[in-house]
Parts: structure tokens; C-alpha cells; sequence
């Protein structure tokens, strides 16, 4: 079955670090990628998706691109702040069947001042 | 700016008590999910709804009934709790299920079973 693999936490960083965290799917179909972010007590919020291969979603300084060809979706900020620690979810939906969401197990980024 | 509201956020049973847990979305959407997430698991669907009046099982279905009378609320019970079904549950919605659309997820119950 489909399934989302994502590097292992925690992910400790100083502000205004390089930040990538990495997530590699497997899917029989054609998937749409989403990361959602996860901030203590909270729900999981939307982050950003990516539909089609190549395609690139990016939000609040965030990016990441569907590449179909290394099935990856890896996650980048050019410049973390503290207030992006929180839990970061890779996550595959099947096109036709949206029930079928698949969620990494989560990465918990911590960010210091 | 409700969203997807969730009662209680927190809750003890004793092993064998049984409970409800009812989410409400105000955004009109037809699918409704509950997930369940454990440590270095992530979440798991337990169970999900196309529309009102209808239930389908996910991956983690037993042990969990649901049901969906009206097209805003979902409710998640269990019926004879045990310590395996200490988790965080998260009700999620999406506007229909198709694989493009993102589910809006509230902010959890976190349940625990001694």
C-alpha cells in the first residue's frame, strides 16, 4: 500500500538555520503531497501541497516540489525563526480515492534563539 | 472562524467506561474523518464519512463506532474503553474526497484510558 517515509527527529537548529526535512512516498497511483504543521496543543494545519510532478507549493517562507522521478517531497525554509518549532507531517492523498490520506510519522523541529 | 470543533479536549475513563466524542464543522464539507495519533506513528484513520447518514471503516476501525446523523457533526464512541485506546483523536473534514483537497483537521481530544 501507499506510505510516506520522513527523516528522523528531533531536528534541533539555531534561528536563521538552513532548514530541510525530508519525505520520500511510495503510492501505486498518482498522489497529491501535502505537509501540514502540527504547533503544541494544536490541530495539524495545512502547510502547503503540490498536485502534479513538478509543481511546487510554498507558504510562509516554506517550500517544497513534487519529484515524481526520486518520489520525494522534501520540505525547505531559507531562514527558520523560533516560532516554527512544531511538528511537521508529510502526507500523500490518492487522487481519486481522498479518504485514503497517508501521514508520515511526524518530525519535531525545535528552533533556538 | 470555527472550523472544526471538537468536545471534550481532554478526558479519563476507567477501563470498560464508554464515551462519545463529537466534532462539529461549520464549513459545509461532505467528508468527515477520525484519526487517532500515537507517538512515532502519525495519525491513523479509524473511521470516515462521504456524507450524512453514511460510516466507513479506515485502517484502525475496532473497537470504535461512529455515526453521522447530520451533515455538520461526526461523533466517535467507544463503547468498552481500554488502555490501548489511549491516544489523541483528531476529527478532520474536507470539502469533497477528492486527492487534491486538503482536510481541515480541529485541535484534538487527548483521551486516556486507566
Amino acid at each position: 500500500g501507499d506510505s510516506v517515509t520522513q527523516m528522523e527527529g528531533p531536528v534541533t537548529l539555531s534561528e536563521e538555520a538552513f532548514l530541510t526535512i525530508n519525505c520520500t512516498y511510495t503510492a501505486t497511483g498518482y498522489p497529491s503531497l501535502f505537509w501540514y504543521v502540527q504547533y503544541p496543543g494544536e490541530g495539524l494545519q495545512l502547510l502547503l501541497k503540490a498536485t502534479k510532478a513538478d509543481d511546487k507549493g510554498s507558504n510562509k517562507g516554506f517550500e517544497a516540489t513534487y519529484r515524481k522521478e526520486t518520489t520525494s517531497f522534501h520540505l525547505e525554509k531559507g531562514s527558520v525563526q523560533v516560532s516554527d518549532s512544531a511538528v511537521y507531517f508529510c502526507a500523500l492523498s490518492d487522487k481519486n480515492y481522498g479518504q485514503n490520506f497517508v501521514f508520515g510519522p511526524g518530525t519535531r523541529l525545535s528552533v533556538l534563539p | 472562524n470555527a472550523g472544526v470543533t471538537q468536545t471534550p479536549k481532554f478526558r479519563v475513563l476507567k477501563t470498560g467506561q464508554s464515551m462519545t466524542l463529537l466534532c462539529a464543522q461549520d464549513m459545509n464539507h461532505e467528508y468527515m474523518y477520525w484519526y487517532r495519533q500515537d507517538p512515532g506513528m502519525g495519525l491513523r484513520l479509524i473511521h470516515y464519512s462521504v456524507g450524512e447518514g453514511t460510516t466507513a471503516k479506515g485502517e484502525v476501525p475496532d473497537g470504535y463506532n461512529v455515526s453521522r446523523l447530520k451533515k455538520q457533526n461526526f461523533l466517535l464512541g467507544l463503547e468498552s474503553a481500554a488502555p490501548s485506546q489511549t491516544s489523541v483523536y483528531f476529527c478532520a473534514s474536507s470539502v469533497t474526497g477528492a486527492g487534491n483537497q486538503p482536510q481541515h483537521f480541529g485541535d484534538g481530544t487527548r483521551l486516556s484510558i486507566l
